[in-house]
């Protein structure tokens, strides 16, 4: 069965530094991933999307993930992080289901971003 | 602009009552989803339709009902058998059969039993 998993459920981080947030996936088939930002009380966002091509998609907001086949991952990275970066982050990978597709979401992680 | 509205924007249920939450959604997309999102737990899906007047059972359908009357239209009723229902509930679409589309979400409904 497809899975997601997202290692660290709370990243604190001081501005200006860089961060990665860490995704794991499981799925016997070929995946489309990716990754969403929710600030609270708000519905998710789309980030950036790995389809196919290259392994180091760049999405929105300065940040990036690289699609590791070997190791199963798809971690997002930001170089330098500002305040306004504090949100949850949800990885995602897209299976198949009935004629359509369904997306697999990983508990997400907390990205709390300090002066 | 299109998009996915949400209403309302918390609503508060009494113990044995029935609520129905409203999602609506511009975007010409053949595929709803309800997800039920609980702090730590991350989203789980709910219901799911992919064309009008059809629909299928989720990961948590238990409790739970929807409707799929007009392709724009997706409202979820949270039951009085849904035992534990605080909880924030998001509406999202898609184009049916692409998967490499992803999702777009409405802003939420935060339901609260009181």
């Amino acid at each position: 069965a497809q899975s997601v998993t997202q290692l660290d459920s709370q990243v604190p981080v001081f501005e200006e530094a860089p961060v990665e947030l860490r995704c794991n996936y499981s799925s016997s088939v070929s995946v489309y991933l990716f990754w969403y930002v929710q600030y609270p009380n708000q519905g998710l966002q789309l980030l950036l999307k790995y389809l196919s091509g290259s392994t180091l998609v760049k999405g929105i907001n300065g940040f990036e993930a690289e699609f590791n086949k070997s190791q199963t991952s798809f971690h997002l990275r930001k170089p330098s992080v500002h305040i306004s970066d504090t949100a949850e982050y949800f990885c995602a990978v897209s299976v198949p289901m009935d004629s359509s597709y369904k997306l697999i979401f990983g508990s997400g992680t907390r990205l709390l971003v300090r002066p | 602009d299109g998009g996915i509205t949400q209403s309302p924007k918390y609503l508060f249920r009494k113990e044995g009552q029935n609520v129905t939450l409203s999602c609506e959604q511009n975007l010409n997309h053949d595929a709803m989803y309800w997800y039920r999102q609980d702090p730590g737990q991350g989203l789980r899906l709910i219901y799911y339709s992919q064309i009008v007047n059809d629909f299928q059972k989720g990961d948590i359908a238990e409790g739970y009902s929807v409707s799929r009357e007009k392709k724009e239209s997706f409202p979820l009723t949270v039951t009085s058998a849904q035992k534990n229902p605080t909880a924030f509930y998001l509406c999202a679409s898609s184009m049916r059969g692409t998967s490499n589309y992803g999702y777009t979400f409405g802003s939420g409904t935060r339901l609260t039993v009181v």
